[in-house]
């Protein structure tokens, strides 16, 4: 299986300042015949289901805000956000859909500080 | 608009079962890989269960396999999850997720997600 590590587990940053969240898959998760990198990154605020933030890594999914964006290869994986605002507030998970079972990261507590 | 209603949650005592249910519209169903996700309360995001669009490719967690059964119907637009001697740590809301893009035989991020089901084991 392949285990997903995010950190930190929580976080706290001030109104427009820069947030980043880190995920490490135990082994890649990058697809070799067609370079692409089977990791996603989800938002999830209290009493609602997750969303989708960003896919293949660096896509951003459609509608959200690009202040949201994703990076990394291989094992190595992080999410940006570059002015937090306050309706960031959430939970936040890293998951990779390489191959089953597939497994999301612990998640991260995104707090204002 | 992309939606999918999950039903049938609700209490049951350890050993039981239940069947979960997830009615989608606003795309063409049969297109589309499904997945059941549930969350304990409190906790994180687990993955259950994978269906491909034509039934073809099933894989369950192993902390479901041999008590869980996904299944979907295409032409009802519907998606189940049967499950079987349930145990309390089975409790958790069960979301109902369809991928980001048709099948194609990889897999893909979850696009959509149901607003869940809670199913509490306890007696």
């Amino acid at each position: 299986d392949i285990v997903m590590t995010q950190f930190p587990d929580s976080l706290a940053v001030s109104l427009g300042e820069r947030a980043t969240i880190n995920c490490k898959s135990s082994q890649s998760v990058l697809y070799s015949s067609n370079n692409k990198n089977y990791l996603a990154w989800y938002q999830q605020k209290p009493g609602q289901p997750p969303k989708l933030l960003i896919y293949w890594a660096s896509t951003r999914e459609s509608g959200v805000p690009d202040r949201f964006s994703g990076s990394g290869s291989g094992t190595d994986f992080t999410l940006t956000i570059s002015s937090l605002q306050a309706e960031d507030v959430a939970f936040y998970y890293c998951q990779q859909y390489y191959s089953t079972p597939i497994t999301f990261g612990q998640g991260t507590r995104l707090q204002i500080k | 608009e992309v939606q999918l209603v999950e039903s049938g949650g609700g209490l049951v005592q350890p050993g039981g079962s239940l069947r979960l249910s997830c009615a989608a519209s606003g795309f063409t169903f049969s297109s589309y890989s499904m997945k059941w996700v549930r969350q304990a309360p409190g906790k994180g995001l687990e993955w259950v269960s994978y269906i491909s669009s034509s039934t073809s490719t099933i894989y369950y967690a192993d902390s479901v396999k041999g008590r869980f059964t996904i299944s979907r119907d295409n032409a009802k637009n519907s998606l189940y999850l049967e499950m079987n001697t349930l145990r309390a740590g089975d409790t958790a809301v069960y979301y109902c997720a369809r991928e980001r893009f048709p099948y194609s035989g990889n897999f893909y991020a979850i696009g959509y997600w149901g607003q869940g089901t809670l199913v509490t084991v306890s007696s």
